[in-house]
């Protein structure tokens, strides 16, 4: 089955700091894509990052990064020098190549001044 | 049992063609939600329907329209289709309501493969 958790229903973290939210999913395709997306008020779905499943390589994309461990199924999302802006939710997806996508229950993200 | 369950999975129709998609949320959410996915996966919200009333409508042609019939379902009727209307369609929910804030989780269903030819 194609699931997809994120465990962290809410996290906080200081202004500057740098905060890990986790995401873990299960497949059984060895090829296949995941994605990070940010969620602000007005509920528009923006893609923070992605990362193909063939690449070793953790995606980046300035501040943002993932540790992927595609062995143990795990995709972090790694938010350096937070910024209030970052506020929101973020959802974890994955996607297999048949372009079917599961999204995670989101994890809301607090950033504190 | 599915929370959120869309219909159909995959459809593929002519340009001219007048279709719908439905999409139904068993969790007693009050708020509703379409969203179309483009082919760099990027995810763009269309409308949103809280307790039946629209409350989101992003700039879409007016040949899309969303319908709900009440608070577990949305329903999204597109007129005389065309080749770039080819896309998946995401529905969702969540609870808004008085003391839940934007931020609550959206539960979404599993897509709705559009192809146009």
């Amino acid at each position: 089955a194609q699931t997809v958790t994120q465990s962290q229903p809410e996290m906080s973290v200081q202004e500057a700091e740098t905060v890990t939210l986790s995401c873990t999913y299960d497949t059984s395709e060895s090829d296949y894509y995941l994605f990070w997306y940010k969620q602000p008020p007005s509920r528009q779905m923006i893609l923070v990052i992605r990362q193909e499943a063939y690449k070793q390589q953790n995606a980046t994309e300035n501040r943002f990064s993932v540790n992927f461990q595609k062995a143990a199924k795990s995709f972090s999302l790694k938010i350096s020098d937070s910024q209030l802006g970052d506020a929101a939710m973020y959802f974890c997806a994955q996607m297999n190549r048949d372009d079917k996508i599961i999204f995670g229950k989101g994890t809301r993200l607090h950033i504190l001044p | 049992d599915t929370a959120v369950s869309q219909t159909p999975k995959y459809l593929v129709t002519q340009m001219g063609n007048d279709k719908s998609i439905k999409c139904e949320q068993n969790l007693g959410h009050d708020t509703m939600y379409w969203y179309k996915q483009d082919s760099k996966k990027f995810l763009k919200i269309m409308f949103s329907y809280n307790n039946k009333e629209l409350i989101i409508n992003e700039t879409v042609p007016n040949r899309f329209s969303p319908k709900s019939p009440d608070k577990a379902h949305l329903n999204l009727h597109i007129n005389s289709l065309e080749l770039g209307d080819s896309a998946v369609y995401f529905c969702a929910s969540s609870q808004t309501g008085s003391q839940a804030s934007y931020n609550s989780p959206l539960h979404f269903g599993n897509g709705t493969r559009l192809t146009v030819t």
